[in-house]
């Protein structure tokens, strides 16, 4: 069955440092893989997303992904962090048959000490 | 385009009670999904639509629940009657062509007493 692990429930990181969220699937075909982002008492946005193609993917509010095979890793990164990028994270594989069925992980919950 | 709505905001309601919660898609998408979040279980798939008919509903959790989409353009999710552990935050959320990303409304937090 189709599975995303996201290994850190919990990550702070000071202000101006830079970020990498980690994120496995499992899943026999080739992806489509997704980042969602969500601000306290708001619904999930989405971040950027891969189909296809170029490995590094670029999203909005300056995150970017790279899509590795090899490793059946997503890992979403930042090269430097502001306050309001506080919020909780979720990485996402669409589902067998690529039905539309979108897959999330658990989520990583992000602090930014300033 | 206003995006996903969803309707109430938030909900108080007493055990027993029947709770009908609504959503908008965005106009021309083709899927339709209803899920719930709870700190301990994380984001749950309900259940969703293709072109307005139910697809999977596999994680409806009991006959207590319900879910509809009578058109295009609207649909419903209902429980009846409502249990304290049903509280939750509901998310809607639609897409088109199912692979392209979903996009999500604000949610209705409900609160079952």
């Amino acid at each position: 069955a189709q599975s995303v692990t996201q290994p850190d429930i919990h990550i702070t990181v000071s202000e101006g440092a830079s970020l990498e969220l980690r994120c496995n699937y499992s899943y026999g075909a080739t992806p489509y893989l997704f980042w969602y982002v969500q601000s306290p008492g708001q619904g999930l946005q989405l971040l950027l997303k891969y189909f296809s193609g170029d490995t590094l993917v670029q999203g909005i509010k300056g995150f970017e992904a790279e899509f590795k095979r090899s490793q059946s890793s997503f890992n979403l990164r930042k090269p430097s962090v502001h306050w309001s990028d506080a919020a909780e994270y979720f990485c996402a594989v669409v589902g067998s048959g690529n039905t539309g069925k979108l897959i999330f992980g658990q989520g990583t919950t992000l602090q930014v000490k300033p | 385009d206003a995006g996903v709505i969803q309707s109430p905001r938030h909900e108080v309601t007493e055990m027993g009670q029947e709770v009908t919660l609504r959503c908008k898609p965005i106009s021309g998408h083709d899927y339709l999904f209803w899920y719930r979040q709870t700190m301990m279980r994380g984001l749950e798939l309900l259940i969703y639509f293709n072109n307005n008919v139910p697809i999977d509903d596999s994680g409806m959790p009991e006959d207590r629940f319900s879910a509809k989409m009578p058109n295009a353009s609207f649909s419903t999710l209902k429980i009846q009657p409502s249990e304290p552990r049903d509280s939750a935050v509901y998310f809607c959320a639609s897409s088109y062509r199912g692979t392209y990303g979903y996009t999500f409304g604000s949610g209705t937090r409900l609160t079952v007493v």
